[in-house]
């Protein structure tokens, strides 16, 4: 069963970091390029970074860009989300989201069940 | 920057037939692909369109999806509605590096 199961989030103060991770099983990793996207409470789906699928392209939101970064670890099927300098608008569900091709960005075929991240003092 | 707008709710009787906008704010929709996600509440987001108009497997046929270029646009169109087709629906396509959805569209069957 294809499978992604994201772990990390958490309450958090302004301008402290987190790292969220995504664990994949299922299919062949190091196949396809990897997402995050986020959905702030009661709002709408937006992408936040994109990772193709040998780390060569990489592609942030600006929303977000010079405080994340997203990295992958083939070996281990994993991904990862570095945030730094949190904000309180960065409060959301974060989806880890996998593409079905090797580049991006594109679109996505499968996706986490999310892991909360709440930014406040 | 690229955009997407959808509009933010539609409503339709079970039976009927319920069509969704989502409209390129610049260049040309058909540059690239568009895909439609369905998220149900409490659950996450499932593709129900990709590549402008292919349904993945499980799919039924009642969804469709297309693109007119003449007014920079993509629709999302579901027939014989059902109650459990009810949900938000989300356009998304990219441009250069990043990745674009539309705003949202809430779909209420009654």
């Amino acid at each position: 069963e294809v499978q992604l199961v994201e772990s990390g989030g958490g309450l958090v103060q302004p301008g402290r970091s987190l790292r969220l991770s995504c664990a994949a099983s299922g299919f062949t990793f190091d196949d396809y390029a990897m997402h995050w996207v986020r959905q702030a409470p009661g709002k709408g789906l937006e992408w936040v970074s994109g990772i193709s699928w040998n780390s060569g392209s990489i592609g942030y939101a600006d929303s977000v860009k010079g405080r994340f970064t997203i990295s992958r670890d083939n070996a281990k099927n994993s991904l990862y989300l570095q945030m730094n300098s949190l904000r309180a608008e960065d409060t959301a569900l974060y989806y880890c989201a996998k593409s079905p091709v090797r580049t991006i960005p594109y679109a996505f075929d499968i996706w986490g069940q999310g892991t909360m991240v709440t930014v406040s003092s | 920057n690229f955009m997407l707008t959808q509009p933010h709710s539609v409503s339709e009787s079970p039976g009927k037939t319920v069509t969704i906008s989502c409209t390129g704010s610049s260049g040309s929709i058909a540059s690239n692909y568009v895909q439609w996600y369905q998220q149900r509440p409490g659950s996450a987001p499932t593709t129900v369109i990709y590549e402008d108009n292919q349904r993945p497997s499980g799919v039924p046929d009642r969804f469709s999806g297309s693109i007119d270029s003449s007014s920079n646009s993509a629709s999302l169109t579901i027939s014989g509605l059902k109650t459990e087709d009810e949900a938000d629906y989300y356009c998304q396509s990219y441009d250069s590096s990043i990745v674009v959805f539309g705003g949202g569209t809430k779909l209420t069957v009654l």
